[in-house]
């Protein structure tokens, strides 16, 4: 079915490094721009990071700029972030999502997986 | 950065109460405006884009309205399954979300 599924969340100390993914499936991936978006616990909803279909466009939110990558494997129906230098204030839901083109809605979401960075 | 500002932040209502949301953003915005639910521990849901479109399944008791910096989501007649956070997003520079309007039933 059409669906997007988050993998490799967990506990991670201040400083290092953590990679998500989000794994497409039941629609064609390469068309549309997909996202990250988090949710601290018990917060609201923070946009992080948006790809182009192509791979070629990224933007990201001012607090993870230089600090996070987002990149994609359109072959292999996957989105990717890399996160280095985590903080506490990262500790997060992270959930992935995709905007259909010319459209700023998140139409579909992942379940999301939770990212904690303490020592 | 555009910021967006909802109201109230919290609310209860009774079922088939009228519930509105509001949703004020820092610039003008058109209508790049889009409303989403979030039940307890789940994903977001989008329920209405560019301000005032239904999304394909969503229950026609949601509504969407405004434009520029002044937007309203409204449920005609409040069920049980409507409980959980409600919250707008703009698009119209890079993306932005409201701080929430946690909505739950007398």
């Amino acid at each position: 079915q059409v669906q997007l599924v988050e993998s490799g969340g967990g506990v991670v100390q201040p400083g290092r490094s953590l990679r998500l993914s989000c794994a497409a499936s039941g629609f064609t991936f390469r068309t549309y721009a997909v996202h990250w978006v988090r949710q601290a616990p018990g917060k609201g909803l923070e946009w992080v990071a948006v790809i182009s279909y192509d791979g070629n466009i990224k933007y990201y939110t001012d607090s993870v700029k230089g600090r996070f990558s987002i990149s994609r494997d359109n072959s292999r129906n996957t989105l990717y972030l890399e996160m280095n230098s985590l903080r506490t204030d990262d500790t997060s839901v992270y959930y992935c999502a995709r905007t259909p083109a010319g459209r700023g809605a998140f139409d579909l979401w992942g379940q999301g997986t939770l990212v904690t960075v303490s020592s | 950065d555009i910021q967006m500002t909802q109201s109230p932040s919290s609310l209860s209502a009774s079922v088939g109460d009228r519930v509105t949301i509001t949703c004020q953003a820092s610039q003008d915005i058109s209508t790049d405006l889009n409303w989403y639910q979030q039940e307890p521990g789940k994903a977001p849901k989008l329920l209405i884009y560019d301000a005032s479109n239904l999304q394909t399944g969503v229950p026609s008791r949601f509504r969407g309205s405004g434009s520029g910096t002044d937007f309203t989501f409204t449920i005609s007649s409040l069920q049980p399954e409507d409980v959980g956070t409600y919250y707008c997003q703009q698009y119209e520079d890079l993306y932005t979300f409201g701080q929430g309007t946690k909505l739950e039933i007398k």
